[in-house]
């Protein structure tokens, strides 16, 4: 199946602590995405890549660092997580192409206690 | 800049009832408009976009919207709803100068009466 796949779907951890959430898409797209949804469903993004190169860094603490391997890979790295981290995170993709959709994965929801 | 608005957060209508999802835009340069759509515990789905064009536009699930440059809205509606249509909704801008950033709206949650 062609899609975005981001993992783990569920992650439960302590504050403090450091965590790995990993996206892949096999769509053939060249830019890929970081969004957040917080507990009132608002989206915000986060991060952009292009290519492996990083386009859009929102203002979001350096606690957090995205990482490219490829063009099909984006994984987000948070250390130290904090309460309010909690939040579901979304991957997504869309060819370089202004008037192209995103196609999200099925986001992965932290809970950070 | 660019910024979308969604007018209710909230809106309720009965099966088979029109639904009626608004959203206005605000941007110096022509956007191109998308409808996403979220089931719970899923990702976002496209539902239909304007980029140029005819500006009524058909997306899945029988769910159109129209484009109107003149009050900057780009509403969706369906003609009868059904159960299934229930989940949340977003509106979304992209301008062309932008590094392809969507801006989403903060989503309306469709209930669905039986």
């Amino acid at each position: 199946d062609t899609a975005v796949s981001q993992t783990p779907k569920y992650l439960v951890t302590q504050m403090g602590n450091d965590k790995s959430i990993k996206c892949e898409q096999n769509l053939g797209h060249d830019t890929m995405y970081w969004y957040k949804q917080d507990s009132k469903k608002f989206l915000k993004i986060m991060f952009s890549y292009n290519n492996k190169e990083l386009i859009i860094n929102e203002t979001v603490p350096n606690r957090f660092s995205p990482k490219s391997p490829d063009k099909a890979h984006l994984n987000l790295h948070i250390n130290s997580l904090e309460l309010g981290d909690s939040a579901v995170y979304f991957c997504a993709s869309r060819l370089d192409r202004v008037n192209s959709p995103l196609h999200f994965g099925n986001g992965t929801r932290l809970t950070v206690t | 800049a660019q910024s979308v608005t969604q007018l209710g957060s909230h809106v309720s209508v009965s099966e088979g009832a029109l639904v009626l999802l608004r959203c206005n835009y605000s941007s110096s340069v022509p956007p191109y408009l998308f409808w996403y759509v979220q089931y719970p515990n899923q990702g976002l789905q496209l539902l239909l976009k304007y980029t140029t064009g005819a500006t009524l536009v058909k997306g899945i699930n029988g769910f159109e919207a129209e484009f109107k440059k003149s009050e900057t809205s780009f509403h969706l509606t369906k003609p009868s709803a059904h159960m299934s249509d229930a989940a949340e909704y977003f509106c979304a801008v992209i301008i062309n100068t932008n590094a392809g950033k969507s801006t989403f709206g903060d989503g309306t949650t469709l209930t669905v009466k039986p």
